[in-house]
């Protein structure tokens, strides 16, 4: 079946460090998004790539890095700039038709 | 600029209770409108959609219709159960954009039993 594969599903990361969320798609489709979600609060846009080899920064994209080599992949880098990091991500992608079809999910904790 | 309102949370229903949720929006041009349904600690599910004014998304016994004369998509379902229980989020797509959406903050629902 087509869908969003975002690994790892529970990462822990220590101060200083980087570290990177993986996501993969199999939809064939050409945008693909990360956003950020807090306890108790709506999204917030991260990086939004639109095409292979081009990505945009969100509306909170300080701390966060990206890269779009493949159509099927779009992995976000939680950088030691991003100083409230915890958080649960969330990847997406969208077809034509503006429906946008979300990933499981990845929570990062700051251990 | 364009935007989403959401009903704040949390709603709190009986099961077999009736469920309205508002939304209202701001934007400009003609959006596409969405409801998405988010279960404990996993991603976002497309509830339903409505395209054009007038039109009703519907899916698993949810409704909401379009009213441009009112800038509103409010979700309503007729009989909830304790399943339904999660968070409801409304949001809009503009025509021609670059694709981004346009998010309310959610509504948590919680069904007892």
């Amino acid at each position: 079946d087509g869908g969003i594969t975002q690994s790892p599903k529970y990462l822990f990361r220590k101060e200083g460090q980087n570290v990177t969320l993986s996501c993969e798609q199999n939809l064939n489709h050409d945008a693909m998004y990360w956003y950020r979600q807090d306890p108790g609060q709506g999204l917030r846009l991260i990086y939004y790539s639109q095409i292979v080899n081009d990505f945009q920064k969100g509306d909170i994209a300080e701390g966060y890095s990206v890269s779009r080599e493949k159509k099927e992949s779009f992995p976000l880098t939680v950088t030691s700039a991003q100083k409230n990091p915890t958080a649960f991500y969330l990847c997406a992608s969208t077809n034509r038709g503006n429906t946008i079809y979300f990933g499981e999910g990845s929570w990062l904790t700051v251990v | 600029g364009n935007s989403v309102t959401q009903m704040e949370g949390p709603v709190t229903l009986s099961e077999e209770a009736f469920l309205t949720i508002n939304c209202t929006y701001t934007a400009t041009g003609y959006p596409s409108l969405f409801w998405y349904v988010q279960y404990p600690g996993e991603g976002l599910q497309l509830l339903l959609k409505a395209t054009k004014a007038d039109d009703k998304g519907s899916n698993k016994g949810f409704e909401a219709t379009y009213r441009k004369e009112t800038t509103s998509f409010h979700l309503e379902k007729g009989s909830v159960q304790v399943s339904d229980s999660a968070v409801y989020f409304c949001a809009l797509s503009l025509q021609g954009n670059n694709r981004k959406l346009i998010w309310g903050l959610g509504t948590s629902l919680a069904v007892n039993p």
